[in-house]
């Protein structure tokens, strides 16, 4: 079975410091991974997604397949980022989301 | 344009009722998908719709769950015999259709929030 897994719950991050979301996915051919993000009263939104290797928000999450990684990174992080942050892998159209990691900024 | 829509928003039913849920996905999205957040368990995936095909009912927790889809369009979700641990939030996202090699990405509805008492 496919697993994702962020081991953070929570994760508290000052103003202006760097900011790391780890994610962790289960072994299995070729992964396509994501990032979610659901702010405050909002609906969950796609963040990002690792073919694209594009920078959303000033975030970027590179995939390391000899570590089975794809963490989230930003080297500044700013208020706006606290919410919650879900990873996912898709296979035959199907998300496989992480528990998720609510990132609180503070001021 | 408009978004994914679900009614209703919140939704309190007693233990061993029925409920069902509704989603619009996005015009032209051929696909439609149910998902589950829920304290316990996260984000899990219930049912997948794409176009006339048979849906994949792989994610469906049990025979109390079951989901149709409508002229490709509108989607319900029934819960028969409601149980306390039916108590979630049920997400719909709609996405278009698939191109060989490529995932498209899935658009998510507000949800709506299950309490059974």
């Amino acid at each position: 079975a496919q697993r994702v897994t962020q081991p953070e719950k929570l994760l508290s991050v000052f103003k202006g410091a760097p900011v790391e979301l780890k994610c962790n996915y289960s072994y299995s051919g070729s992964p396509e991974l994501f990032w979610y993000v659901q702010y405050s009263r909002q609906r969950l939104q796609l963040l990002l997604r690792h073919i694209s290797r594009e920078s959303i928000k000033g975030f970027t999450a590179d995939l390391n397949k000899g570590e089975t990684s794809f963490h989230l990174k930003k080297p500044f992080a700013q208020e706006e980022d606290s919410a919650m942050y879900y990873c996912a892998r898709i296979r035959n159209e199907k998300l496989t989301f992480g528990t998720g990691t609510r990132l609180t900024i503070i001021p | 344009g408009a978004g994914v829509s679900q009614s209703p928003s919140n939704k309190v039913t007693e233990k061993g009722k029925d409920v069902e849920l509704r989603c619009d996905p996005i015009s032209g999205h051929t696909a439609l998908y149910w998902y589950r957040q829920s304290l316990g368990q996260g984000l899990e995936f219930l049912i997948y719709f794409q176009g006339n095909s048979a849906p994949d009912k792989s994610g469906l927790p049990s025979d109390r769950f079951s989901a149709e889809r409508t002229g490709g369009s509108v989607s319900t979700l029934t819960i028969q015999r409601t149980q306390q641990e039916d108590s979630a939030v049920y997400l719909c996202a709609s996405s278009l259709p698939p191109v060989p090699g490529l995932e498209r990405e899935q658009y998510f509805g507000p949800g709506t929030r299950l309490t059974v008492t």
